[in-house]
């Protein structure tokens, strides 16, 4: 069965602080591993997409990493702001679909606080 | 800024009312998606389209139907809606082909939280 399992399901950190979200997945065949940003009451925004070949990725203060070999990834959050807060979630997509489906994780609720 | 849009964003209604959550999107996807999302859980996969007049039911059952008589637009309703049908729905879109690195990046909206009482 294609899971997305995320860890921890939520973490409160202080403003200027650094963290690490992780990710095991189980999808197969992998295509894709991607991060999505998700403020209270609105849609996911992409932050990264990795492909199997890549295993780290930056986005601005975002940094995610990809273990193709033991299925995981990780998603580091540099010098951390108020505006961080948010569910970070997971997503596996698998190869061999024209839909390009994609596999959800229930994501980690990240509380910024000043 | 993804231009994909949902209205309402946010509707109270009785149970046994028809209700239709509108989703629309202007940067000419194909593809078009309709997801569910209770607090705290992962997006469900609830309907899908390739394109004008192809519609298809996603991973989760659900009592809603969909159309897509227009590119940009790919409406859901409920004929009769009931508490259970409480929920987040999330619309995305994505381009028909995959990007230079073979992946289909998907645009959300910003969803409807749907509420019935």
């Amino acid at each position: 069965k294609n899971q997305v399992e995320q860890s921890p399901q939520s973490l409160i950190i202080l403003e200027g602080k650094n963290c690490t979200l992780q990710c095991n997945y189980t999808v197969s065949p992998f295509s894709n591993l991607r991060w999505y940003k998700q403020d209270t009451g609105r849609g996911p925004v992409s932050l990264t997409i990795m492909t199997f070949s890549e295993n780290t990725k930056s986005n601005g203060r975002y940094t995610a990493t990809l273990d193709a070999d033991t299925k995981q990834s990780s998603l580091h959050i540099t010098a951390s702001q108020l505006s961080d807060s948010a569910s970070y979630i997971c997503v596996v997509s698998d190869r061999g679909s024209t839909l390009g489906r994609l596999y959800f994780g229930r994501g980690t609720q990240l509380t910024v606080w000043p | 800024e993804a231009d994909i849009y949902q209205t309402p964003r946010y509707l109270v209604i009785g149970t046994g009312k028809k209700i239709t959550l509108e989703c629309s999107q202007t940067m000419g996807h194909d593809k078009m998606y309709w997801y569910q999302q209770d607090p705290g859980m992962e997006l469900h996969l609830i309907h899908y389209s390739y394109g004008v007049n192809s519609t298809e039911k996603g991973d989760l059952s659900s009592e809603s139907t969909v159309s897509r008589i227009r590119t940009e637009h790919f409406p859901l309703t409920l004929e009769s809606a009931r508490p259970s049908h409480t929920s987040q729905y999330l619309c995305a879109s994505s381009e028909s082909n995959p990007s230079s690195a073979g992946f289909y990046e998907q645009y959300f909206g910003p969803g409807t939280r749907l509420t019935v009482t």
